[in-house]
């Protein structure tokens, strides 16, 4: 069964552009979530997708954008890049949300996007 | 508001010691906390985690956890240590509410000597 994949593995950018990054997740999976893993800022949650829905996002500005297709992959936005957007991005997923509370699924990383703002 | 954090950036143990990376967290409400590993250039994997059962908590690789209420803590152990344990260790603490939203700590490198 093949696991979580992210592309490209490398992107690099120069402040003010744009940058997109792409998640598919395990097959049967529903649940996308990204997290970014930021030098000196540690890993912190970004957004939850599930069945094509914006479910949740944390404490980032609205240039962090994504969508979820009705095949469950993923893509990550984020425009008007700065030089403290350098990072790691992981994304994740998992089989679906366990009402009320979708964090107690097991979640299955993928090896992340390492964007750098130059 | 939930916050966690883990004690020690960096824990070195020699090959076959105990290891046990700390984790304290703080939570308005009955939480879900999680550890995660992360090893050299990869992702993270889910090594167990606590949903309001057992306090005891059994993960993967021999790891297991205990979560005490009365000392808000949820410390990683292994009875003994392995080369293949150096890694990145996470601990996360989630409330049980419709929020869903997950808090990571600062991490803990875990080096294993010869």
């Amino acid at each position: 069964e093949a696991g979580v994949t992210q592309s490209p593995t490398h992107l690099i950018k120069t402040r003010g552009q744009q940058a997109t990054l792409r998640c598919s997740p395990i097959s049967g999976h529903t649940s996308v979530y990204w997290y970014q893993q930021a030098l000196g800022l540690g890993l912190q949650f970004l957004l939850w997708y599930d069945e094509g829905e914006e479910r949740n996002r944390g404490n980032f500005p609205p240039r962090f954008s994504g969508r979820q297709f009705p095949n469950y992959s993923s893509e990550l936005n984020v425009n008007a890049l700065e030089l403290e957007d350098s990072a790691l991005y992981l994304c994740a997923s998992s089989l679906g949300p366990l009402a009320p509370h979708p964090f107690t699924d097991t979640q299955y990383f993928g090896p992340g996007t390492r964007l750098t703002v130059l | 508001a939930q916050s966690v954090t883990q004690l020690g950036s960096h824990v070195s143990v020699s090959e076959g010691a105990l290891v046990l990376l700390r984790c304290n967290y703080s939570s308005s409400v009955p939480p879900y906390l999680f550890w995660y590993v992360q090893y050299p250039n990869q992702g993270l994997q889910l090594l167990l985690k606590y949903t309001s059962a057992a306090t005891l908590v059994k993960g993967i690789n021999g790891f297991e956890a205990e979560f005490k209420k009365s000392e808000t803590s949820f410390h990683l152990t292994k009875p003994s240590a392995h080369m293949s344990d150096a890694a990145e260790y996470f601990c996360a603490v989630s409330e049980g509410s419709s929020a869903s939203k997950i808090i990571f700590g600062s991490g803990t490198r875990l080096s294993i000597r010869p």
